[in-house]
């Protein structure tokens, strides 16, 4: 079946420091990739996605590449700020099974000045 | 702005109250959502529409009964509720299933 995996946190890091946060998936078909993020008291917000193998997904800052030899969409930032402290959700939706979108479990980052 | 508004932002009700959340979307989708998000769980997927019909119901509890009288409104209506349906209630939208979901800010639930 499908699923994401993300690792577990939470992650506190420094102003300006290089973030990754890891998520790899299994997925019997094509599987669409996603991240999402949730400030505090908000809802899920769409950070960046790719959708299909070697494509990178970017926005503000972040990055994410769909590597389907390694069955993994790692979220990396080289310069955090305290801005980006939230929880970071990484998902896929696979239209091969009926067009079911699975979340991870999220991964919470804290940035200190 | 992300074009799924919900109302309330919070409710606190009692165990015999009857209250209903709204959803609305402004995006023209196709499918609507509600989530269910409790603190150190997953995400949980409670019901799925999709063109106003109901497609996925993930073994919901009766107490919880979800209406789509258009493919812009979703509601949750809630009676009975128990102490562990204390939770932020996230309702989502898409162009179709499968596609990129577009979530609401959420209502934060206290049931006393």
């Amino acid at each position: 079946g499908n699923s994401v995996t993300q690792m577990e946190g939470p992650v506190t890091l420094s102003e300006e420091a290089f973030l990754t946060i890891n998520c790899t998936y299994t997925a019997t078909g094509y599987p669409s990739l996603f991240w999402y993020v949730q400030y505090p008291g908000e809802g899920l917000q769409l950070l960046l996605k790719a959708t299909k193998a070697d494509d990178k997904g970017s926005n503000k800052g972040f990055e994410a590449t769909y590597r389907k030899e390694t069955t993994s969409f790692h979220l990396e930032k080289g310069s955090v700020q305290v801005s980006d402290s939230a929880v970071y959700f990484c998902a896929l939706s696979d239209r091969g099974t009926g067009n079911q979108f699975y979340f991870g479990t999220g991964t919470s980052l804290t940035v200190i000045p | 702005e992300t074009g799924v508004t919900q109302t309330p932002r919070h409710l606190v009700m009692g165990m015999t109250n009857k209250k209903s959340l709204k959803c609305e979307q402004h995006l023209g989708h196709n499918a609507m959502y509600w989530y269910k998000q409790s603190a150190k769980k997953p995400l949980e997927l409670m019901f799925v529409y999709s063109l106003e019909e109901r497609v996925e119901n993930n073994s919901v509890p009766s107490r919880f009964s979800p209406e789509c009288p258009n493919s812009s409104h979703l509601f949750l209506h809630l009676h009975t509720l128990q102490p562990e349906d204390s939770a932020l209630y996230l309702c989502a939208s898409s162009q179709d299933r499968g596609d990129e979901q577009y979530f609401g800010p959420g209502t934060r639930l206290t049931v006393t």
